[in-house]
């Protein structure tokens, strides 16, 4: 089993909807959860970090943690254009190194 | 403040060719990171600097590769003798100590080709 898994294929959302992602890890002990925005040819940008479960928004985001069931999901509320990116799940294992999934792709069409 | 700057942005090498990527931290930061990223792959961990510890190097994945971290600040990646699948963009990250500790910002990275 990967260590991070995001199993969706593209996502494609009408501007103004909701773009749901989800994310699986292996790592029972892991303790910190991040989500990374990548834009096509850059590198990835923080946009979201979680620790504890339960819901943590920050402005059209909101991370979801629910370490009882190892998964982690981002929400996207009222999407823009400018959110078309793809999204990578990553987790901090006890070694620092962050593990990251593969990301899934978000179209969001005008 | 600025961010994580790396050099060159691009690099284009011979097969067999020595290189060296450089990455510069945020200022501050005493944690560092390299991980390369390849078409269609996740990105995968190399190496790990955390102020003056022993490196973590159980991601690089031959002895080719080898990193160091100058005054615990800039760091050099080499890749000697490069080879074709050693194509790939190589990303470095930094992150500080205290309560954000695990939170990791990265460079633009270096895109480097082996022709």
């Amino acid at each position: 089993q990967k260590e991070v898994e995001q199993n969706s294929g593209p996502l494609s959302v009408p501007e103004g909807a909701i773009a749901s992602l989800n994310c699986t890890y292996s790592d029972r002990g892991s303790q910190s959860f991040f989500w990374y925005r990548q834009y096509s040819g850059k590198s990835p940008e923080l946009i979201m970090s979680i620790y504890s479960n339960g819901d943590k928004e920050d402005g059209r985001f909101t991370a979801q943690l629910n370490k009882a069931s190892q998964y982690v999901s981002l929400l996207i509320r009222d999407s823009q254009p400018s959110d078309s990116a793809t999204y990578l799940c990553a987790v901090k294992g006890g070694n620092n190194r962050l593990a990251f999934g593969k990301g899934n792709q978000v179209v969001v069409i005008p | 403040g600025a961010g994580v700057s790396q050099s060159p942005s691009n690099k284009v090498t011979e097969k067999g060719k020595d290189v060296e990527l450089r990455c510069d931290p945020i200022s501050g930061h005493t944690a560092l990171y390299w991980y390369r990223q390849s078409l269609g792959q996740g990105l995968e961990f190399l190496i790990y600097f955390q102020g003056n510890s022993a490196p973590d190097k159980s991601g690089l994945p031959s002895d080719r590769f080898s990193a160091e971290r100058t005054g615990g600040s800039v760091s050099t990646l080499t890749i000697q003798r490069t080879q074709q699948e050693d194509s790939a963009v190589y990303l470095c990250a930094s992150s500080s100590a205290g309560t954000r500790s695990n939170e990791q910002f990265f460079g633009p990275g270096t895109r480097l080709t082996v022709l």
